[in-house]
């Protein structure tokens, strides 16, 4: 099975800053590899695919980099809708999905 | 536009039976993947499984295997989820959610809570 971590579990920021957020995978993914963010009692929403594709309707500040085993996702300028959890999805085996463990973003 | 509406929350003791649903519109209901993901309180994101609803191909994560049956109606363009005997530690939101490239539509949630 493919195993998916993801750096920081949390961290504290403030509105403006570059926040950028790491998930690394056991074995190498290609650019299957997708972000989610979660809010509170919400369903996740489906920021970036692919690594590295914006899903429609989603801010520009969002961006995602990476292939193989290593990604990141980066928030260029945080924004006060942006604390949240963020989550990152492995699809490679398309019949096993792997969630990465998630990454709280709050308020400094 | 696409919707994947869940049935509401359920409360049930261990043992008994349950189904939750997920009824779909605005898109080709056979065209996609359909998956299942548990969500434990204050806990993360949990694949379980997922449908084929064209052929009702059905998959499951190792760890759900056995414990869940994943099933689908074309008719009525709505996947569900069903447990013969819950457990205490099968309380949790189960979302359904469509597959693309990603998963790019989610269900609302349904809570489940199961307790003597």
């Amino acid at each position: 099975d493919v195993q998916v971590t993801q750096s920081p579990s949390s961290l504290s920021a403030s509105v403006g800053d570059r926040v950028t957020i790491t998930c690394r995978t056991s074995q190498s993914v290609s650019t299957y590899l997708h972000w989610y963010q979660q809010k509170p009692g919400k369903a996740p929403k489906l920021l970036i695919y692919s690594a590295s594709t914006l899903q429609s309707g989603v801010p520009s500040r969002f961006s995602g980099s990476g292939s193989g085993t290593a990604f990141t996702l980066t928030i260029s300028s945080l924004q006060p809708e942006d604390f949240a959890t963020y989550y990152c999805q492995q699809s490679f085996n398309t019949l096993l999905f792997t969630f990465g463990p998630g990454t709280r973003v709050d308020m400094k | 536009e696409v919707q994947l509406v869940q049935s509401g929350a359920e409360v049930k003791k261990p043992g008994e039976s349950l189904t939750i649903s997920c009824k779909t519109s605005g898109y080709p209901f056979t065209g996609y993947w359909i998956g299942w993901v548990r969500q434990k309180s204050g806990k993360g994101l949990e694949w379980m499984g997922l449908i084929y609803p064209d052929d009702s191909d059905t998959r499951y994560t190792p760890s759900f295997q056995g414990q869940v049956t994943i099933s689908a109606d074309r008719s009525s363009t709505t996947a569900y989820l069903h447990w013969s005997s819950l457990q205490v530690s099968d309380s949790a939101v189960y979302f359904c959610a469509r597959v693309d490239y990603g998963i790019d539509h989610w269900g609302q949630g349904t809570l489940v809570t199961v307790s003597s």
